[in-house]
């Protein structure tokens, strides 16, 4: 049972298009995550929802819209994708208040810009 | 903010053989927690171990075990007979205690155990 799954697993597409990567998780969990990994492996946060309300915004560009319809889910759109948009996506979760909110990693969204 | 350092970019050493990672913090706060991740070349992000600032003792997961020194803000991970499975990139990472929910990762180390 994949505890924290995300889907697609990897993306290609241009530049301009508009793209969602969907991330569900089922350890019962209230607070979700996105990270972006950036090509020299560094891993900075982007959102945090609790409840489906969102907690963390990390001066992400408005092109990332994040949607949570539910505690077990957590979706990334971008709309009008740009080079350096490439990166691999993360989405974790965590139980507010639970070990340092220890987070659980999904695979990774490896996304392509061309 | 908080930052957290790694200063090895990259590491290796030869299997069951022992090596540590060095990762050191800044913070203002004196309730939080660290945490050592695995990234095999999978990508999937594996949890080694995990300390909580109030302990003063050390964490151990079988082989792995840290040197935790919280007036030095600093935590080492120690790979004890290191295995090939063990190749990989290591981050470490700080969280608060407090209702800040994000983790503060380091750049990652490099290791590549070898044979």
């Amino acid at each position: 049972d994949t505890a924290v799954s995300q889907t697609p697993k990897y993306l290609v597409t241009q530049m301009g298009n508009d793209k969602s990567i969907k991330c569900e998780q089922n350890l019962g969990h209230d607070t979700m995550y996105w990270y972006k990994q950036d090509s020299k492996k560094f891993l900075k946060i982007m959102f945090s929802y609790n409840n489906k309300e969102l907690i963390i915004n990390e001066t992400v560009p408005n092109r990332f819209s994040p949607k949570s319809p539910d505690k077990a889910h957590l979706n990334l759109h971008i709309n009008s994708l740009e080079l350096g948009d490439s990166a691999v996506y993360f989405c974790a979760s965590s139980q507010a208040g639970a070990w340092g909110n220890e987070q659980f990693f999904g695979p990774g969204t490896r996304l392509t810009v061309l | 903010a908080q930052t957290v350092t790694q200063s090895q970019p990259e590491m290796s050493v030869q299997e069951a053989e022992t090596v540590t990672l060095s990762c050191t913090y800044d913070t203002s706060e004196s309730n939080y927690y660290l945490f050592w991740y695995k990234q095999p070349p999978s990508r999937q992000m594996i949890l080694v171990i995990r300390q909580e600032a109030y302990k003063q003792q050390n964490a151990t997961e079988n082989r792995f075990s840290v040197n935790f020194q919280k007036a030095a803000k600093s935590f080492s991970l120690k790979i004890s007979d290191s295995q090939l499975g063990d190749t990989a990139m290591y981050f470490c990472a700080w969280a608060s205690g407090g209702s800040n929910y994000k983790l503060t990762f380091g750049k990652g180390t490099l290791l590549t155990v070898n044979p």
